[in-house]
């Protein structure tokens, strides 16, 4: 089976760091993505992982181990429109369908 | 606009009545997913297609849902006798092809079932 868990809720403030976690347990792994949500929109596509290590885009980085089923993502100098959910998601290996995490809901405070 | 299109972004149905949701992909791909999302929920799969071919239909409730790809136009998710279990958002994604990492996703069709 596959699982995927994250936080459901953080807080951070204006300006700050904020890190989010992913744990995920599957048969098989070929690739792991973060996107943003926000409130009633389409999610957008942030990052994709499938090595290990770090991926640097901007303000968002994205890091991956594979031996421990563990995933983050480092948002840098937050700003108020930063304030969304953000969905870590799997695909499995041989599969082309992606599993999304619940999502973690990100509110940035002034 | 070349992204992926839904229509309609609203759509209100009373129980037992058909939804049928569109979405027409981003010029160039020829696969699409479709996701429901429950509110408080993550994005759940539901389908993929390419035209004129169901790829992976695990996600489907057994009952009451289809989907389609044709040949020429838009891909139809179709809901019989919708329940309010059903009311959700419903969004369609797209990638060029299975293999490559990115899938482009669309506003979304938000049903609610009365």
């Amino acid at each position: 089976g596959q699982n995927i868990d994250q936080p459901t809720e953080m807080t951070a403030t204006e300006g700050a760091i904020v890190q989010i976690n992913c744990t995920y347990q599957t048969s098989g792994f070929n690739g792991l993505f973060w996107y943003q949500q926000h409130a009633g929109e389409a999610p957008t596509f942030l990052s994709y992982n499938v090595l290990d290590g770090l991926e640097e885009k901007g303000r968002f980085s994205s890091f991956l181990s594979r031996s421990k089923g563990y995933s983050y993502l480092l948002l840098k100098e937050l700003q108020m429109k930063d304030s969304a959910s953000y969905l870590c998601a799997v695909r499995d290996l041989g599969d082309d369908k992606i599993i999304f995490g619940k999502g973690t809901r990100l509110h940035i405070l002034p | 606009n070349a992204g992926v299109m839904q229509n309609p972004r609203h759509l209100v149905r009373r129980r037992g009545q058909e939804a049928r949701l569109r979405c027409s992909p981003m010029k160039g791909h020829s696969h699409v997913y479709w996701y429901r999302q429950l509110p408080e929920e993550g994005l759940k799969f539901m389908v993929y297609l390419q035209k004129e071919n169901i790829i992976d239909e695990s996600g489907m409730p057994k009952e009451r849902f289809s989907a389609e790809f044709p040949k020429e136009g838009p891909s139809i998710l179709r809901i019989q006798q919708v329940v309010r279990g059903d009311s959700a958002a419903y969004f369609c994604a797209s990638s060029v092809s299975g293999g490559t990492y990115e899938q482009y996703f669309g506003p979304g069709t938000r049903l609610t079932v009365t």
